[in-house]
């Protein structure tokens, strides 16, 4: 069965650049959640996108902007990095419909 | 708003034993859903179990079961029959209105041979 696929796996950015991280859902999920886990924290929830619109957000810095496309895939835009943006990204997706909520396997970003 | 507490952050069991990890919560919905994940070293958030509040009746999954006592607003996770897979963090949650999941500070699990 299709999974949440989060790309790219890994990635080393310098403080103040910019990183751009993608998901894609479940097909027929119509729901992205974007969760930051920071070492030995539990994930916090950063913002979710229903049939396209922005449905709920949380703690998300203002450097940071999302949304999601026509094809349902989301990306998560993180601008002027911290080191203290080094966490592991999760993405979720759901249906409204068919119910479910999954997870990816997480995007590791590393700011140095 | 709501709420997740994980009081134990860190617990150890030997290998075939069982172990009970503990999980309280606070919401103002009258109808909701529980959640136990586990993280292992993978860092790959996978589901264990959930429970919705209307149901009285435990959820059951393998070897693992939850005691859900709604009143007290409790919601441990038993695991029977530990084994070494099963070492891992465990990541107790509640889902809002609005979809998201709010997270426990986590367990961190060791079973032991």
């Amino acid at each position: 069965a299709a999974g949440v696929i989060q790309s790219p796996r890994h990635l080393i950015k310098e403080k103040r650049e910019t990183a751009t991280l993608k998901c894609y859902p479940i097909p027929r999920h119509d729901t992205v959640y974007w969760y930051q886990q920071g070492p030995g924290q539990d994930p916090q929830f950063l913002i979710s996108f229903y049939e396209k619109m922005q449905s709920d957000k949380g703690s998300i810095p203002d450097r940071f902007s999302a949304q999601q496309f026509s094809d349902y895939h989301s990306e998560l835009n993180m601008s002027s990095l911290e080191l203290g943006d080094s966490a592991l990204y999760f993405c979720a997706s759901s249906s409204q419909a068919l119910g479910g909520y999954t997870f990816g396997s997480g995007t590791r970003l590393t700011v140095v | 708003a709501q709420t997740v507490t994980q009081s134990q952050p860190e617990m150890s069991v030997q290998e075939a034993e069982t172990v009970t990890l503990s999980c309280t919560y606070d919401t103002s919905e009258s109808n909701y859903y529980l959640f136990w994940y586990k993280q292992p070293p993978s860092r790959q958030m996978i589901l264990v179990i959930r429970q919705e509040a209307y149901k009285q009746q435990n959820a059951t999954e393998n070897r693992f079961s939850v005691n859900f006592q709604k009143a007290a607003k409790s919601f441990s996770l038993k695991i029977s029959d530990s084994q070494l897979g099963d070492t891992a963090m465990y990541f107790c949650a509640s889902l809002s209105n609005t979809g998201k999941l709010i997270f426990g500070q986590g367990t961190t699990l060791q079973v032991k041979p």
